[in-house]
């Protein structure tokens, strides 16, 4: 399979603790994305990377997320001490240039 | 700051019709626009985009429109079948094709047989 992979596929964390996932993108692509969709909206911009630099980062995401894409490959994307509020679909998307092509997302449920 | 509305939330036709989705966005910066269909349970699907230079584009059964002077854009499905039943999210993106993508709040679409 060639196309974008996440893993986990399922999380489940109790409050407070941190999670980390992991996004594989197109190995031709540079540009990566992480967006959180909630049941019944469209995916939300988290933050961009081209290679390894991110370029831009939402507003609305607190100082608890970071992500990092060290080699510009592969890119994990950290949250700490995490809230009931973070339950979400977790999406990667990458891309070369104008397109983007989504991963299976990761959903993580904070109980 | 940056928003893209989409409507309806939700559509529904007979199999045979035509579909119509339209959305609006905000930041006039924004340059390029895709459409994605997403079933349930699975990721989001690209099926067709436009760029700021085009006024039109056709892929089979599906066409999109853009108006820059209104900021609109519009998903023309035409002879719809059952598997077309899905959400349908457009976005619109700034910055010479990446980042800051801006999803609407997707169309459910039904179809039916």
């Amino acid at each position: 399979d060639t196309g974008v992979s996440q893993d986990p596929r399922h999380k489940i964390t109790k409050r407070g603790q941190n999670v980390t996932f992991r996004c594989d993108p197109i190995s031709e692509h540079n540009r990566l994305y992480w967006y959180r969709q909630t049941l019944g909206q469209g995916p939300e911009f988290l933050t961009y990377f081209q290679n390894e630099a991110q370029l831009e980062k939402s507003r609305l995401l607190s100082d608890r997320f970071s992500a990092e894409r060290p080699k510009g490959s592969f890119s994990t994307l950290e949250i700490q001490r995490t809230e009931q509020g973070d339950s979400a679909m977790y999406l990667c998307a990458s891309g070369r240039e104008y397109e983007q092509y989504f991963g299976p997302g990761t959903r993580l449920t904070v109980t | 700051g940056e928003n893209v509305e989409q409507h309806p939330s939700t559509l529904s036709v007979q199999e045979g019709d035509s579909a119509v989705i339209k959305c609006t966005y905000s930041d006039s910066a924004s340059n390029y626009f895709p459409w994605y269909k997403q079933e349930l349970g699975k990721r989001p699907q690209l099926i067709i985009d436009i760029r700021s230079n085009v006024g039109e584009k056709k892929d089979q059964r599906i066409a999109v429109t853009l108006n820059k002077t209104a900021k609109h854009f519009s998903l023309h499905i035409t002879e719809t079948q059952p598997e077309d039943s899905a959400v349908y999210f457009c976005a619109a993106s700034m910055g010479g094709g990446g980042f800051k993508t801006i999803f609407g709040a997707g169309t459910r679409l039904f179809v039916k047989a």
